[in-house]
């Protein structure tokens, strides 16, 4: 299996340009997973999907962050506008129904964003 | 409230040397614990995962944890250390319905040749 795939894998904006952030689940996964991880904050839960449906968005710091998932095997974060302190490593991460011994998470290698 | 926390930022131990992290968790429920391991520049790997039984888990690499109630303890050991083991390890704990899982900050494992 491919695993979990996201792109860019790098991104240096300029403040207040927009952001597109993308991912692949792993094939057959129902539940999608947006991250964000900071020196300050540690990792941090942004959103997730079930059955591209958004389940929980109470992690997304504000509105100028936005998600999507229009198919079970793509999915977009958006961040309109960008400042500095949204600069991160952003990872989206995929899991299928919890069976027997539960659940696992399986993460993408991260998109290192940074806002100048 | 729910935590998880690693109390070593950073843990330096020779090769060949044993390896044991720390990890408490705060949690209200029947926690369910994971160990994840993340290499420079890369993604999180899953180590290995407590959800009930055996107290003592077997995981990928070498690693073990041992789940401890009486404590609120899940920590992760290795008995030899390879360089390849250099790297940052969460604990998380989350609850077997749901996916929101709780992190720790990391502790940032050094190999010395």
């Amino acid at each position: 299996d491919a695993g979990v795939i996201q792109s860019p894998r790098h991104e240096v904006t300029e403040m207040g340009q927009e952001v597109t952030l993308r991912c692949k689940p792993i094939s057959g996964h129902d539940y999608l997973f947006w991250y964000r991880q900071t020196m300050m904050r540690g990792l941090e839960l942004l959103i997730y999907f079930n059955n591209n449906v958004p389940i929980d968005d109470s992690g997304m710091p504000e509105d100028r962050f936005s998600a999507k998932m229009p198919n079970a095997s793509f999915s977009t974060l958006k961040i309109q506008p960008s400042e500095p302190r949204d600069s991160a490593v952003y990872f989206c991460a995929s899991s299928s129904t919890p069976q027997g011994s539960g659940n696992t998470i399986y993460f993408g290698e991260g998109s290192w964003l940074t806002v100048v | 409230a729910q935590s998880v926390t690693q109390p070593d930022i950073h843990i330096t131990v020779s090769e060949g040397a044993s390896l044991e992290l720390r990890c408490n968790y705060s949690y209200g429920a029947t926690p369910y614990l994971f160990w994840y391991v993340q290499s420079p520049g890369q993604g999180l790997q899953l180590l290995l995962k407590y959800f009930s039984g055996d107290t003592l888990v077997q995981g990928i690499k070498g690693f073990e944890a041992e789940f401890k109630r009486s404590q609120s303890s899940f920590n992760l050991r290795k008995p030899s250390v390879h360089w390849s083991d250099a790297a940052e390890y969460f604990c998380a704990v989350g609850p077997y319905s749901s996916y929101k899982l709780i992190f720790g900050s990391g502790t940032r494992l050094l190999v010395r040749p």
